[in-house]
């Protein structure tokens, strides 16, 4: 039962263009949503993250959408560069004043960036 | 201040043998969590140590264990080794809550 979906495994964009990575969560108790990004041999770096109570949270060229009505979020990078080239990971906590303790993130599957030059 | 630091990086078992994987958090950080990450499953929860008490578990069988110390240092066990556990399992620690955590580099686990 894979509670965050990233059903593009791979995105392939040209630089300087937008790039959109697209997420979609199940579980209703997700109130808080981050996006990692991972380059190989190395462990993932936080990158951005959103609140439930947002809709838009933005950071330089990167800017998470939530939409909590369609359990969906989506990461635009403008404008990509080369360097964006990495697997991308959204993941969801629940809220921490849910209750139970069931308290821990939960990852997508990631989907591989690559920005052409 | 030094990163989440995991040893050994690379590591070759063979089938029923045992692992044990180590991880230092950065300094301070009380609460570890451990990942495996494989191609066609992505990031996946193993546990979660916060001073020294698992308080989270994932969906793994229990040939998968772990601790934490009173320094936060914390390990990772895996015994009677299957060919499917080869992945890269991953470390991560954070002060308080889960959601801002820093992670390691991973150990790479190859199981012939």
């Amino acid at each position: 039962d894979q509670q965050v979906k990233q059903n593009s495994p791979s995105l392939s964009v040209q630089e300087g263009r937008i790039s959109i990575l697209n997420c979609d969560y199940t579980n209703s108790m997700f109130d808080y949503f981050l996006w990692y990004k991972k380059y190989p041999a190395e462990g993932p770096t936080f990158l951005i993250s959103i609140s439930s109570i947002k809709d838009k949270n933005e950071d330089g060229r990167f800017t998470v959408f939530l939409n909590k009505s369609a359990k969906h979020l989506s990461l635009h990078i403008v404008p990509s560069q080369p360097g964006d080239s990495a697997v991308y990971f959204c993941a969801a906590e629940p809220s921490r004043y849910s209750g139970g303790s069931n308290y821990k993130l939960t990852f997508g599957k990631g989907t591989l960036l690559t920005v052409n030059p | 201040k030094a990163g989440v630091t995991q040893t050994p990086r690379y590591l070759i078992k063979t089938r029923g043998q045992q692992v044990t994987l180590s991880c230092s958090p950065i300094s301070g950080h009380r609460s570890v969590s451990w990942y495996q990450q494989t191609p066609g499953q992505g990031l996946q929860f193993l546990f979660e140590y916060f001073s020294e008490t698992q308080r989270n578990k994932g969906n793994f069988p229990g040939r998968f264990s772990g601790r934490q110390f009173s320094n936060s240092r914390s390990e990772m066990n895996v015994s009677t080794l299957e060919l499917g556990d080869s992945a890269l399992y991953l470390c991560a620690s954070s002060l308080e809550v889960v959601s801002r955590q820093f992670f390691g580099p991973g150990t790479r686990l190859t199981v012939l």
